[in-house]
C-alpha cells in the first residue's frame, strides 16, 4: 500500500461545478499538507498548504484536512474550462530529517 | 513565471553518458530541491540543499548527485545513464528549510536514446 493514495481521474465535470479532490494516506506523522495544480509539461504550481486539521480557503479553493480520518480534500468552486489540469496533493512528515511524499495526481477536465 | 530558472530545456543524449542539469532559484530562497517526473512512477522527490548543505534525499539513485553552489544555484548530475532516466527533471526553491511553500522551474526534458 502506498502510503499517499491519490484517485489519478480522469476527472471530468461541467463548467460551474463543485469539483471535489481528494488524497488519503496512512502515515499519522504527515503535519503539512500541500496541494499543487500542473498544467501539461509544466512545473507544478503551489495552489495552498495547511498544517494539521482544519480548513483554508483562498478564492474558489477550500483545503480541508481531517487527520482522524487520515484523509484531505481540495474543493474549487465555479470550475472553470482553465481549471483543467493534474491537481498533486503533497505531505511533509516534519521529524528530524523529513518525509515529503507526492500523490500521483488527479486529472481534472472542465468542460465549457 | 515562478522566478526559478532551469537549463537546460530539452536534453537528448545516449545511453551510458553523463549530463548536468541546472537550477537558479528564486531571489532569496536558501533551499533548493530536485524532482523527477516520469509517466509511471509520477513525481518523486530526490534531494534537497539548504544553503550549501545537503537536507533531505529521497529516492535518488547512486549515479545521481548535486551539489548548491555558494552563489545558491544548483547541478544534479546524472551518471551512467539509461534508458529508464528519461523524464522531466524539476527544480524547486524555497525560503524555508522545509518545502512547504516551494515554487518550480520550468523542468528540463531528459530523452536517453
Amino acid at each position: 500500500q502506498k502510503e499517499v493514495e491519490q484517485d489519478p481521474g480522469p476527472l471530468s465535470v461541467p463548467e460551474g461545478a463543485i469539483v471535489s479532490l481528494n488524497c488519503t494516506y496512512s502515515n499519522s506523522a504527515f503535519q503539512y499538507f500541500m496541494w499543487y495544480r500542473q498544467y501539461s509539461r509544466k512545473g507544478p504550481e503551489l495552489l495552498m498548504y495547511t498544517y494539521s486539521s482544519g480548513n483554508k480557503e483562498d478564492g474558489r479553493f477550500t483545503a480541508q484536512v481531517d487527520k482522524s480520518s487520515k484523509y484531505i480534500s481540495l474543493f474549487i468552486r465555479d470550475s472553470q474550462p482553465s481549471d483543467s489540469a493534474t491537481y498533486l496533493c503533497a505531505m511533509i512528515a516534519p521529524s528530524g530529517t523529513y518525509k515529503y511524499i507526492f500523490g500521483t495526481g488527479t486529472r481534472l477536465k472542465v468542460l465549457a | 513565471d515562478s522566478g526559478v530558472t532551469q537549463t537546460p530545456k530539452h536534453l537528448i543524449t545516449a545511453t551510458g553518458q553523463r549530463v548536468t542539469l541546472r537550477c537558479s532559484p528564486r531571489s532569496g530562497d536558501l533551499s533548493v530541491y530536485w524532482y523527477q517526473q516520469s509517466l509511471d512512477q509520477g513525481l518523486q522527490f530526490l534531494i534537497q540543499y539548504y544553503n550549501g548543505e545537503e537536507r533531505a534525499k529521497g529516492n535518488i539513485l547512486e549515479r545521481f548527485s548535486a551539489q548548491q553552489f555558494p552563489d545558491l544555484h544548483s547541478e544534479l548530475n546524472l551518471s551512467s545513464l539509461e534508458l529508464g532516466d528519461s523524464a522531466l527533471y524539476f527544480c524547486a526553491s524555497s525560503v524555508e528549510g522545509i518545502p512547504r511553500e516551494q515554487y518550480f522551474g520550468p523542468g528540463t526534458r531528459l530523452t536517453v536514446t
